[in-house]
């Protein structure tokens, strides 16, 4: 399988602030890679899918970049409502596999 | 608008069989456009593909639980379900299905999920 990791694993930050989420995969992926938000309780909901492409409706101060094994979310400018927990997800080989999260909170 | 449900009981013994079902509704199971996927997430833990299913009933599984995991799908309802036997206490997650993309493989519409605790 290969395997995701995200860094850092939480981050707390300010309003305003410009976030960004590394994720990393075991051996390439090309640009198959997606992100989720999730909040709790909740299901998570997709903001991004082939490294970059916005999924429709998904604010546009979220953006993807990456290729290969290392990929970034960029939260522009943080909102009180971006409180959750991100996770990147391989959509290149199966069994597709997630990574173990990033919880951000907001100081 | 698409939305995906989740059934099922919420309670199982150890060594016997979970069985979910979801039901979609503003989408047909029948297109080939999509395929219908089971996510797992143990409590606090992060998120497990389990298998999907495409409309011609073909399959894919994770390796990992492939002796024990079917994936089914009922047309004419409009439903695909989960079976997964010889369930343990670790199999004790929030169980979600998800409608997945094409060959592409990330996942754009989910169901509310459903928590399975496995106990005696």
């Amino acid at each position: 399988d290969i395997q995701m990791t995200q860094s850092p694993s939480t981050l707390s930050a300010s309003v305003g602030d410009r976030v960004t989420i590394t994720c990393r995969a075991s051996q390439s992926i090309s640009n198959w890679l997606a992100w989720y938000q999730q909040k709790p309780g909740k299901a998570p909901k997709l903001l991004i899918y082939k490294a970059s492409s916005l999924e429709g409706g998904v604010p546009s101060r979220f953006s993807g970049s990456g290729s290969g094994t290392e990929f970034t979310l960029t939260i522009s400018s943080l909102q009180p409502d971006d409180l959750a927990t991100y996770y990147c997800q391989q959509h290149n080989t199966y069994p597709f596999t997630f990574g173990p999260g990033t919880k951000v909170d907001v100081k | 608008q698409v939305q995906l449900q989740e059934s099922g009981p919420g309670l199982v013994k150890p060594s016997e069989t979970l069985s979910l079902t979801c039901t979609v509704s503003g989408a047909s199971v029948r297109s080939g456009s999509y395929y219908w996927s089971w996510i797992r997430q143990p409590p606090g833990k992060a998120l497990e593909w389990m298998g999907h299913i495409y409309y011609s009933a073909s399959t894919n599984y994770k390796p990992s639980l492939e002796s024990r995991i079917t994936i089914s799908l009922d047309r004419s309802r409009n439903q695909f379900s989960l079976e997964l036997t010889s369930v343990t206490a670790a199999d004790t997650a929030v169980y979600y299905c998800a409608r997945d993309v094409g060959r592409a493989g990330y996942f754009d519409y989910w169901g509310q999920g459903t928590l399975v605790t496995v106990s005696s």
